[in-house]
């Protein structure tokens, strides 16, 4: 059965205090991973997909990494706005639905 | 990316009632999804709605509990029947414009309150 992790649950940074979110995934041949921001009382937005290990995307202050076994959100020089929950979520190559991790409430403060 | 636009965006509602949801996108796609997402929790799952078929529920999740309609490939429709206080949850519509294995784009959700 896939599985997903993040860690840390919370976090809480100053502006400007650069760090990293995980997230563990055990899946049975993974097809993608996904990272997405979600504001309290709205939908996830759609951050990044990645698809094999070694694979990088940038937005912005944003950068996601992947390995055979986790990926990273990288968050350099967060600023207030940036606070959010972030979510994971892996698909298999069977093509099962997506396995949401559970999280984690960044808060950046100013 | 898709725009998903869904209604009501909330709502409170008595023991026992039903309530369906609304969610529209505004081009065709291949796939979309339910979920539910509990006060302070991830996303789960609830049903993959298909076009011209009957939705498949995932573990725990009843047609009789939460019917589901697709009559077409640019909305859906999710009920809430008979519903209790544990039934309060946001419930999200998501799709996926090239199929299960690609990426999912949210609605903003439908805040459920039941007392």
């Amino acid at each position: 059965e896939d599985q997903v992790t993040q860690s840390p649950e919370a976090l809480r940074l100053q502006e400007g205090e650069s760090s990293s979110l995980n997230c563990s995934y055990t899946v049975s041949g993974l097809r993608g991973l996904f990272w997405y921001r979600q504001d309290p009382g709205k939908g996830p937005e759609f951050l990044f997909t990645l698809y094999s290990a070694g694979e990088e995307k940038e937005k912005e202050r944003l950068k996601a990494t992947l390995t055979k076994k986790e990926s990273f959100l990288h968050i350099t020089a967060p600023k207030p706005e940036d606070s959010a929950t972030y979510l994971c979520a892996v698909v298999d190559n069977y093509g099962q639905n997506f396995v949401f991790g559970p999280g984690t409430r960044l808060s950046v403060l100013p | 990316s898709a725009v998903i636009s869904q209604k009501p965006s909330r709502d409170i509602c008595q023991r026992g009632t039903s309530l369906t949801i609304q969610c529209q996108v505004d081009s065709q796609v291949t796939m979309m999804f339910w979920y539910r997402q509990q006060p302070g929790q991830s996303l789960t799952l609830i049903a993959t709605a298909n076009q011209g078929s009957e939705a498949t529920y995932e573990s725990g999740f009843v047609i009789d509990k939460f019917p589901i309609s697709r009559p077409n490939l640019t909305f859906s429709t999710l009920t809430v029947s008979n519903m209790s206080p544990e039934d309060s949850s946001i419930y999200l519509c998501s799709v996926s414009p090239s199929g299960y294995t690609d990426t999912q784009y949210f609605g903003p959700g439908t805040r459920l309150t039941v007392l």
